[in-house]
């Protein structure tokens, strides 16, 4: 199956700064999501981008699939940015997402 | 607009004992419904999945079932709980192969003792 690799795996950062997490994975995709696990358990979605860019108010996010890769933008970061950030995808054909180990975010005052 | 509710949200069973966790989807019709665990630790594993009433795919051989009664509803069963089956499990619905995003339920967290 697909194998997905995120980095870093932790992170640590200054409320206010910016981030880029990455999502690389080993094979084509025509499915991937990016996804925010709040401190609750809650897993939200942010982002279905299989290929191109987007952007939601201070998140971003771009991916390159023909070089197999994504990023998530975080810009002027906020303590409700802490949590746990995830990449999933799905290949062609298959109905499941692989999800990433995540980016594990704590955002400080 | 489309919800899901999952079912209960904190569950602790003994060893040995039956499980059932519901999951209902809202707003949509035929939505592929998903079941995944959550361990100690951060990955996500999908357990089952399905694109249909009755129609159920497992992905992880183990010591859980899955049943779609109906549409919108996606149930997840056990007839005797080990300790290696606690952990946080999610539903999820998403949509057909060509996909968009995924939306999930706010879990249930299970303790196995």
């Amino acid at each position: 199956g697909i194998q997905v690799e995120q980095s870093p795996p932790d992170l640590i950062l200054q409320e206010g700064a910016n981030s880029t997490l990455r999502c690389n994975f080993s094979d084509s995709v025509n499915n991937l999501q990016w996804f925010h696990q709040n401190p609750w358990g809650q897993l939200i979605n942010l982002f279905y981008i299989p290929s191109g860019t987007k952007q939601n108010g201070r998140l971003s996010a771009t991916t390159v699939a023909t070089e197999r890769y994504s990023l998530l933008y975080i810009s002027s970061s906020q303590t409700t940015d802490s949590g746990v950030y995830f990449c999933a995808v799905g290949g062609a054909g298959s109905y499941q997402l692989t999800f990433g180990k995540g980016t594990k975010l704590s955002v400080i005052p | 607009s489309q919800t899901i509710h999952q079912w209960p949200a904190t569950l602790v069973q003994p060893v040995g004992s039956p499980l059932s966790l519901e999951c209902t989807v809202e707003g949509t019709s035929n939505p592929n419904l998903y079941w995944y665990r959550q361990a100690a630790g951060r990955g996500l594993q999908l357990l089952f999945y399905s694109v249909g009433i009755g129609q159920i795919s497992s992905e992880v051989p183990q010591n859980l079932s899955a049943s779609r009664p109906q549409d919108r509803q996606f149930i997840l069963s056990s007839k005797k709980l080990l300790l290696s089956d606690s952990g946080f499990y999610l539903c999820a619905w998403g949509g057909t192969i060509s996909g968009y995003g995924y939306t999930f339920g706010s879990g249930t967290r299970l303790t196995v003792v």
